[in-house]
């Protein structure tokens, strides 16, 4: 059974950064590329990125690059993402998300809970 | 960016009716390769991440119940939820899975009436 178990909510002040972490169980965690996603409270979903965890390959859209990083730990089948220079804008709930598909389009077929970022002074 | 924009905003349908999202694209998700529309669609129950039920428009993913359809190409889109439960109380959202970025429309949110 595939799960993905997100790191706890996070409080952080404007300017700060912040490092959320998804642990993946129950497949073969090289094979499916991860993509981070976040939604703003009472908002829609926004797509941040993606990383294959084989290879540490990573693309992001223009909105996030030189803003977002994502990493990997083969060693304990866990994802990184990484987001820098926060303002309020920047609260959201943070879903980590598995593609369905090795290859082949975004659409995701697994979740996680989610992880709570509020920027706030 | 392509832009998915979804009607309408929220959506009250009797228990046991059917109930019709739409959704439309700024461009045409035709696949060429497979005559397949890049279209998802998304459950979202309140408190939960969300959950795949559809994607290339019409496929529906496994475990779904077969009263949640999709249907559509091109540019425009429907899901249909048939017999609706109340089980099925949420916030519905499509993307497309079309060239990245992808996108999501706003949501429609579906309650009982």
């Amino acid at each position: 059974q595939v799960h993905l178990v997100q790191s706890g909510a996070e409080v952080k002040k404007p300017g700060a950064s912040v490092k959320v972490s998804c642990k993946t169980s129950g497949y073969t965690f090289t094979g499916y590329y991860l993509h981070w996603l976040r939604q703003a409270p009472g908002q829609g979903l926004e797509w941040m990125g993606r990383i294959h965890p084989k290879t540490g390959g990573t693309d992001f859209p223009q909105k996030f690059q030189g803003r977002v990083s994502m990493t990997r730990d083969t060693s304990i089948s866990t994802v990184y993402m990484e987001l820098i220079r926060l303002t309020s804008a920047d609260t959201a709930l943070y879903y980590c998300a598995r593609q369905k598909y090795a290859f082949g389009p975004y659409y995701f077929d697994h979740w996680g809970l989610g992880t709570l970022v509020p920027v706030s002074s | 960016d392509i832009v998915m924009t979804q009607s309408p905003d929220s959506l009250g349908v009797s228990l046991g009716e059917r109930a019709t999202l739409t959704c439309r694209s700024s461009q045409s998700l035709l696949n060429r390769s497979n005559n397949e529309s890049s279209l998802a669609w998304y459950q979202q129950r309140p408190g939960q991440p969300p959950k795949l039920l559809i994607y290339w428009a019409t496929t529906r993913e496994s475990g779904v119940p077969d009263r949640f359809s999709g249907s559509g190409s091109g540019t425009h889109f429907t899901l249909t939820i048939n017999n609706l439960q109340a089980e099925d109380v949420a916030v519905y959202y499509c993307q497309h899975h079309s060239s990245p970025p992808i996108t999501f429309g706003q949501g429609t949110r579906l309650d009982i009436k």
